[in-house]
């Protein structure tokens, strides 16, 4: 069974700060997506990467897979409120049909 | 927009009932999902279903079963209720998968308690 860790589970921080989370594993995956769910919804998807060493940017949010595809980060820059909810990695099978899901972190951003 | 709606946002059940959990997609989706949610686990497949009448177990399959009689329609049964279940119980589709970039259309969550 693969596994993946993400770390932080928790983070608390004021509104302007800079922050990274990881998701870690053994295993290579062959892709690996970050979702955002916020309170009351279900998570939606934030980007995929799929090569390893690939580098994403979604505005303040930058994306990187693993020169190995065992582990990634999600960095925010100058974090908002609106930036607060459960972060979570999901790395998908070589296959390409199954997602594993991390822990996820979940992130509070006070004004 | 692409919707997959959940029947109930909130439920109550006893120990034992039998419990029903409903799920449509409008997106024509041949693949559907569901997962539970619990806090510091992450998402955990409990069944899907690539097409009509077709279902696999995924990780936790114990204590649930499931059916999809037509395509836009996937129901997660808990067939004795028992207070373990106690979870947020989320519904995903996609197309059909193998491609890399799939993503997943997941409901808005039941939110299920088991008393």
């Amino acid at each position: 069974t693969q596994l993946l860790e993400q770390s932080p589970q928790f983070l608390s921080i004021q509104e302007g700060e800079n922050l990274t989370v990881y998701c870690n594993s053994s295993s290579v995956f062959s892709s690996l997506q970050w979702y955002r769910q916020e309170p009351g919804e279900g998570p939606v998807l934030l980007v995929t990467v799929v090569t390893g060493g690939e580098v994403k940017k979604l505005k303040r949010l930058t994306f990187q897979f693993g020169d190995a595809r065992k582990d990634s980060s999600l960095h925010i820059t100058a974090a908002q409120p609106g930036d607060t909810g459960l972060y979570l990695c999901a790395g998908g099978n070589n296959a390409g049909n199954m997602l594993t899901f991390g822990g996820g972190t979940r992130l509070m951003v006070k004004p | 927009d692409v919707k997959v709606t959940q029947s109930s946002r909130y439920l109550v059940k006893r120990t034992g009932e039998k419990v029903f959990l409903e799920c449509v997609q409008d997106m024509d989706h041949e693949n559907m999902f569901w997962y539970r949610q619990d806090p510091g686990l992450g998402l955990r497949l409990i069944y899907f279903s690539y097409d009509v009448k077709m279902k696999e177990k995924g990780d936790i399959p114990e204590g649930y079963s499931v059916s999809r009689e037509k395509k836009e329609r996937f129901s997660l049964i808990l067939e004795s209720a028992s207070t373990n279940q106690t979870s947020m119980y989320l519904c995903a589709s996609r197309t059909e998968g193998g491609r890399l970039d799939e993503k997943l259309f997941f409901g808005s969550g039941t939110q299920l308690s088991v008393l």
